[in-house]
């Protein structure tokens, strides 16, 4: 089934530690964006990628780190300088001129 | 930043009634995109909007792309058990066409 995959499913970390968040897509899609999502709140642009090694930050970037080295995949490093990185995390791709943006599952980030 | 302001934020409702919510913003969208999202999963597809007027149907769900460009409108008929959820709206952006706003959400409750 094509679809978006993001693991793992709940993921925690402990203070000054770097986490990386997995996400994969067989949609063959070219963009792919990371999204934090906090109760009450809109879902907030973290970085995209509108093509294989290249992306731009999102609006809120500061403390996440991205690559994409290869089409299918767009990990996410959660590092030490997110002082706040309890959050749920979702992964979505796109594909052409109308991008209609599709959703994995998310990753549940706690901190220890 | 640009904002999505999606009202009611919450409401409860007996099993077959209809339901209306919808999102108001004073920047002006390309696309309108409506999504639910179940506890602890992604948001799922429901309805996308290309022009302003236009009506879609999916299922006993309907939405509207505003004539302004600045809203849209969401309504399910005979609501079931299974409607309850957070429904979100997003808007592109004309200026940035990978670049969406999403709105808070609306939690929906359904009675039996």
């Amino acid at each position: 089934d094509g679809g978006i995959t993001q693991s793992p499913k709940y993921l925690f970390r402990k203070e000054g530690q770097n986490v990386t968040l997995s996400c994969e897509q067989n949609l063959n899609h070219d963009a792919m964006y990371w999204y934090r999502q906090d109760p009450g709140q809109g879902l907030r642009l973290i970085y995209y990628s509108q093509i294989v090694n290249d992306f731009q930050k999102g609006d809120i970037a500061e403390g996440y780190s991205v690559s994409r080295e290869k089409k299918e995949s767009f990990p996410l490093t959660v590092t030490s300088a997110q002082k706040n990185p309890t959050a749920f995390y979702l992964c979505a791709s796109s594909q052409g001129i109308k991008n209609i943006q599709y959703f994995g599952a998310g990753t549940r980030l706690s901190v220890l | 930043g640009q904002q999505l302001n999606q009202s009611p934020q919450s409401m409860f409702i007996q099993e077959g009634e209809d339901v209306s919510m919808n999102c108001t913003s004073s920047s002006i969208f390309n696309t309108w995109l409506w999504y639910k999202q179940d506890p602890g999963e992604g948001p799922v597809l429901l309805i996308a909007l290309y022009k302003a007027g236009e009506l879609t149907s999916n299922g006993r769900l309907t939405a509207q792309f505003g004539i302004t460009r600045k809203d849209s409108f969401l309504n399910i008929s005979a609501s079931i058990p299974s409607d309850v959820g957070i429904y979100f709206c997003a808007g592109q952006l004309p200026e940035g066409t990978y670049k969406y706003i999403f709105g808070t959400g609306t939690r929906l409750k359904v009675l039996a």
